[in-house]
């Protein structure tokens, strides 16, 4: 149980394009879902906290116009990068938070963007 | 605001041998919990072992276990039987209790890259 998907697992965009990014809890409904972006041997950085049916929470200095989080259901979360340019190139990763028990946040295995 | 620290970025250890990863945290709440979660190059986060604050006993999982001093905050972190599977990046992580949303989120100390050697 508790498992939670990302697709694409991989994208390679052209400097300027949007790309979506869905984050997916398959066997239990996640009413929150977090987005992270992940550097290169650094740790993960919490961009912004998803819930199902309202609006985003953004961290500090994570711009809400560029990173698009919509949580349209209670197992789907897409984050949209817009008009992505090379400093966009990360990792990104989505978690889901299972309210059962304990409070525990599972992983999707990530989404490597490249842009070009 | 609550901190995480690891002050290990990097350690080894031997194909069977024991090895411990420490973490201290800084808060100021008193209901919490606290996770290790694991970062193999494939780089899926994996959750190896969590403990709630109210409970004084150290969680166990098979060959993981921790070494939870609330007074001290200190949330160290032993792996028995080192395989080389267990080779990996681990976080250790806060988050605090209650409320929902934005005040359930992880906050994650920097790592520590574990190498198990043969």
């Amino acid at each position: 149980g508790a498992v939670v998907s990302q697709h694409p697992s991989r994208v390679i965009c052209k400097s300027g394009t949007s790309v979506k990014i869905e984050c997916r809890s398959l066997d239990f409904q996640a009413t929150t879902m977090f987005w992270y972006r992940q550097f290169p041997k650094q740790s993960l950085m919490l961009m912004a906290t998803s819930n199902e049916g309202s609006k985003a929470t953004y961290e500090q200095g994570v711009e809400k116009d560029k990173f698009l989080i919509n949580h349209a259901s209670l197992t789907l979360s897409t984050l949209t990068v817009t008009s992505a340019h090379p400093e966009d190139s990360s990792f990104y990763i989505c978690s889901a938070r299972d309210p059962g028990g304990i409070w525990t946040q599972y992983f999707g295995p990530g989404t490597r963007l490249l842009v070009l | 605001a609550q901190t995480v620290t690891q002050s290990q970025p990097e350690m080894s250890v031997q194909e069977a041998e024991t090895v411990t990863l420490s973490c201290t945290y800084d808060t100021s709440e008193n209901n919490y919990y606290l996770f290790w979660y694991k970062q193999p190059p494939s780089r899926q986060m994996i959750l190896v072992i969590r403990q709630e604050a109210y409970k004084q006993q150290n969680a166990t999982e098979n060959r993981f276990s921790v070494n939870f001093q609330k007074a001290a905050k200190s949330f160290s972190l032993k792996i028995s039987d080192s395989q080389l599977g267990d080779t990996a990046m681990y976080f250790c992580a806060f988050m605090k209790h209650g409320g929902g949303g934005a005040t359930n989120k992880l906050i994650f100390g920097t790592g520590t890259l574990l190498a198990v050697q043969p």
